[in-house]
């Protein structure tokens, strides 16, 4: 089945930098990558997700990047705000053969003043 | 409704007791999935429904955890013999298609066994 590893674990960054969270997924037939932000005690949202027919993809401050030669996806948040605090998890899912998303371990990101 | 709707949200029971979860999800979406979330990790795959079938209940960990959607739209989750392992956040989501349209979570209930 597939397996995704996710990194770093924690993340500390100003108010204002980038923030930069990496996944890689081990099935090749994966091609839905969503990312979600999960406030403490809150459920898991949806904040942006790629498919496997477009390299990148943008949000405003947020953008994704999928490289499917190397399995591996990226969550870039830049101009960070105090607001954007919480646990961030990648997931991927072949839409062909299963339904289940596999999630990544979690990123907390705490943005400091 | 609005959105995905679990209760309780929190629940304590004690080990070797039976207890029912329940989700209700976004209206007309045929597709309902059950997550576990224990601390500092991410969510669990436990079984999927499309519409009144499990399509797949490959994550279920043992046979003491069963669930059931009878008409297509509210599901339980039936854990029996509870233990302190069973212990965690229980999520619940629903989409309109296999996992890629309106993906939502519910916000869990967290139980815990003690």
């Amino acid at each position: 089945g597939e397996n995704v590893e996710q990194h770093p674990s924690t993340l500390s960054v100003q108010e204002g930098d980038s923030a930069v969270i990496k996944c890689t997924y081990s099935d090749s037939a994966s091609n839905y990558f969503p990312w979600y932000k999960q406030e403490l005690g809150k459920r898991p949202q949806l904040i942006i997700d790629i498919r496997s027919n477009v390299g990148e993809k943008k949000d405003q401050r947020i953008a994704v990047t999928l490289n499917k030669t190397a399995k591996h996806f990226s969550l870039h948040i830049t101009e960070t705000q105090p607001e954007d605090s919480a646990v961030y998890f990648c997931a991927a899912l072949n839409t062909g053969t299963a339904s289940k998303l596999t999630f990544g371990t979690g990123t907390r990101l705490q943005v400091t003043l | 409704g609005a959105g995905v709707s679990q209760t309780p949200s929190n629940k304590v029971t004690e080990k070797g007791k039976y207890v029912e979860l329940r989700c209700d999800p976004i209206s007309g979406h045929t597709a309902l999935y059950w997550y576990r979330q224990s601390l500092g990790q991410g969510p669990e795959f436990l079984i999927y429904f499309q519409g009144t079938g499990a399509a797949d209940d490959s994550g279920l960990p043992n046979d003491r955890f069963f669930a059931v959607r009878p008409e297509g739209s509210v599901s339980t989750l039936k854990i029996q013999r509870t233990e302190r392992g069973d212990s965690a956040v229980y999520l619940c989501a629903s989409s309109s298609n296999r996992g890629t349209e309106g993906y939502t979570f519910g916000s869990g209930t967290r139980l815990t066994v003690v």
